[in-house]
């Protein structure tokens, strides 16, 4: 059972429009989530996070809404730029005890039109 | 820094091989992980490691068997590759705790026939 989910394989917007990627979760022991960028044929590179103590985090283009009752997250770019096309994945985290791990959802692909 | 480093960058195994894919990061990371990502399906945790000899199970583990002797160095060793193997495989390293950024590294695309 998937316990990060992105229902949204894809989404398209203009540049300079607002991008809005979705994520939902199932485990309500998650303490930290994250969003993570992917360029074809690189490696992820993290992006922003929250923690689940918060409802907004926020660093320049990029802010991240957390709602907690609704196990749902959100990614919101603004304004959209081209060089933002790529796969984004939203991950969870659990603190257990001394160890942790971290679990991805299946990724949406963002395109942005010039 | 070389930061999160792979190799090889290809490989093509025929089916029943074995083989070891190596990781390598120089940030003195404590927590360093194995992912597998799949069309559709996303990154998915193999094994991940919080220090040298301490390593535990992800989500797809089985076939795959690592060790970490070395805060630097965690393989990823296929014992019997099956074609199902057949994935790009991410490393990553990162600080245990907190929100737990990760550094990945480039990958490797494993191709089992």
């Amino acid at each position: 059972d998937q316990q990060v989910k992105q229902n949204s394989p894809s989404l398209s917007v203009q540049e300079g429009r607002i991008s809005i990627l979705n994520c939902d979760y199932t485990n309500s022991m998650f303490d930290y989530f994250l969003w993570y960028k992917k360029y074809p044929a690189e490696g992820p590179t993290f992006l922003i996070s929250i923690s689940s103590i918060k409802d907004k985090n926020e660093d320049g283009r990029f802010t991240v809404f957390l709602n907690k009752s609704a196990k749902h997250l959100s990614l919101h770019i603004v304004p959209s730029q081209p060089g933002d096309s790529a796969v984004y994945f939203c991950a969870a985290k659990r603190r257990r005890t001394s160890y942790d791990k971290v679990i991805f959802g299946p990724g949406t692909s963002l395109s942005v039109i010039p | 820094n070389a930061g999160v480093t792979q190799t090889p960058k290809f490989q093509v195994l025929k089916t029943g091989q074995s083989m070891t894919l190596q990781c390598a990061q120089d940030m003195n990371h404590e927590y360093m992980s194995w992912y597998r990502q799949d069309p559709g399906m996303g990154l998915r945790l193999i094994h991940y490691s919080v220090g040298a000899g301490i390593t535990d199970q992800g989500e797809v583990p089985n076939g795959y068997n690592v060790s970490r002797s070395t805060t630097e160095d965690f393989p990823l060793r296929l014992l019997s590759a099956a074609p199902s193997q057949t994935s790009v495989y991410f490393c990553a390293s990162g600080t245990s705790g907190g929100p737990n950024e990760q550094f990945f590294g480039p990958g490797t695309r494993l191709t089992v026939l």
